[in-house]
């Protein structure tokens, strides 16, 4: 079975830029999707496909997936980007299942 | 507007069973397939189960098979998780999430809280 793995946290200065990785063996063959998510709300994508945005999310985030690594880009870091993030794919080899990374927490410092 | 609203949560005794409900407006769930996340106090996203857009194919983590139960009613735009034999281990927020194009999950509910406690 898949496990993705991710940094417990990530700690940035506000204006810099916030890499998030999310790694398994081959998930460059894999469609990724990521999620912030903050205390109290619910989860909102905010990259698919490994680097598409949905409507009304900010052109800072975006996303690459390639070899072993998927990884979240966030440009220009805002204080509003503190959250948890968290990286997605659905696993088709045997029963479909989704599987998340364990999550990211992002200080904005 | 697309929405989904989750309700059902409750203090349940350990195993107990509790029924929750997604209600979804703006869109057909008929349309979609539908997914069940958790997320245990102080811990990440866990995906629990889906549902096909009929309700035909489903799956389940290995944490709730056999125990958890999805199912769907098209004609009234809602997803259900029937839950039995719980545990303080499924003491949790449960999202409901509509699945669009290639898995993405793009619409969330804002949770409801399930608590397993004696």
């Amino acid at each position: 079975s898949y496990v993705l793995t991710q940094p417990p946290s990530v700690s940035v200065a506000p204006g810099q830029t916030a890499r998030i990785t999310c790694g398994e063996n081959n998930i460059g063959r894999k469609s990724v999707h990521w999620y912030q998510k903050k205390p109290g709300q619910a989860p909102v994508l905010v990259v698919f496909d490994d680097s598409d945005r949905p409507s009304g999310i900010p052109e800072r985030f975006s996303g690459s997936n390639s070899g072993n690594t998927a990884t979240l880009t966030i440009s220009r870091v805002e204080a509003g980007d503190e959250a948890d993030y968290y990286c997605q794919f659905w696993d088709l080899s045997s029963d479909r299942h989704a599987v998340f990374g364990g999550g990211t927490q992002l200080t904005v410092l | 507007q697309v929405q989904l609203v989750e309700s059902g949560g409750d203090l349940v005794k350990p195993g107990g069973s509790l029924r929750l409900s997604c209600a979804a407006s703006g869109f057909s769930v008929s349309g979609h397939y539908m997914s069940w996340v958790r997320q245990a106090p102080g811990k990440g996203l866990e995906w629990i189960s889906y549902s096909d857009n009929s309700g035909t194919k489903t799956n389940y983590a290995g944490s709730v098979k056999g125990r958890f139960t999805i199912s769907r009613d098209n004609a009234k735009n809602s997803l259900f998780l029937q839950m039995s034999s719980l545990r303080a281990g499924d003491t949790a927020v449960y999202y409901c999430a509509r699945e669009g194009i290639r898995g993405r999950l793009d619409v969330w509910g804002q949770g409801t809280t399930v608590t397993v406690s004696s």
